[in-house]
């Protein structure tokens, strides 16, 4: 089954630059989406389409995806970005979505 | 914009089926190139993919689940189901309904709790 593996934890001082990886078999081939999720909520969707944002997420949030890792950026990190973030993708050879495992991000 | 909401019991016993309903507004549910799915989340864990039905009426599985799961469709009440039978503690978490369409990544409900204790 397919596979995509993310860091634990990101740690970032306050207006500087978190990445987030995500690694799968040839991701680059895939849509992938990352979602925000902060404690006692329902995660909301940050980037689609490798790179796109969804109306009202701020242009500090970026993505990227090439080969077998995509990676959201975060620019000038602010307190408020603290939260878990979720990779996903749609495997069509399965037939099924997944999920990476997240990463908590804290910005000290 | 697509609103969720899910509805259906907090707490199961061991053995039972967990039945949970989502109930979509601000569009339809046979709206062309949907996914209406379910995801869910143990506490302090993850997210786990469970399913999706696509707006033709064919369903996917996580093959982890699929002997246990169903999901279908009302469209005469705007609302899709999960259904997962023999349910056990490993099955307790916050099960979120959520939608896409395409790529363009998934709308989530506010999640529901379900605990599975006896």
């Amino acid at each position: 089954s397919y596979e995509m593996t993310q860091p634990p934890s990101v740690s970032v001082s306050p207006g500087q630059t978190a990445s987030i990886t995500c690694s799968g078999d040839k991701l680059g081939d895939k849509y992938v989406c990352w979602y925000q999720q902060k404690a006692g909520q329902s995660p909301v969707l940050v980037i689609y389409q490798d790179t796109r944002r969804p109306s009202g997420i701020p242009d500090r949030f970026s993505g990227s995806n090439s080969g077998n890792t995509a990676t959201l950026t975060v620019s000038g990190t602010q307190a408020m970005d603290e939260a878990d973030y979720y990779c996903q993708a749609w495997d069509s050879s399965t037939a099924r979505d997944v999920f990476g495992g997240g990463t908590k991000l804290t910005v000290l | 914009q697509l609103q969720l909401q899910e509805s259906g019991p907090g707490l199961l016993k061991p053995s039972e089926t967990l039945s949970l309903t989502c109930t979509v507004s601000g569009g339809s549910i046979s709206g062309s190139s949907y996914y209406w799915g379910w995801i869910r989340q143990p506490p302090g864990k993850g997210l786990e993919w469970i399913g999706s039905v696509y707006y033709t009426g064919t369903t996917y599985y996580n093959p982890s689940l699929k002997s246990r799961v169903t999901i279908s469709v009302d469209t005469s009440k705007n609302q899709f189901s999960l259904k997962l039978s023999s349910v056990t503690a490993a099955d307790t978490a916050i099960h979120y309904c959520a939608s896409r369409s395409g790529y363009s990544g998934f709308t989530w409900g506010q999640g529901t709790l379900v605990t599975v204790s006896s």
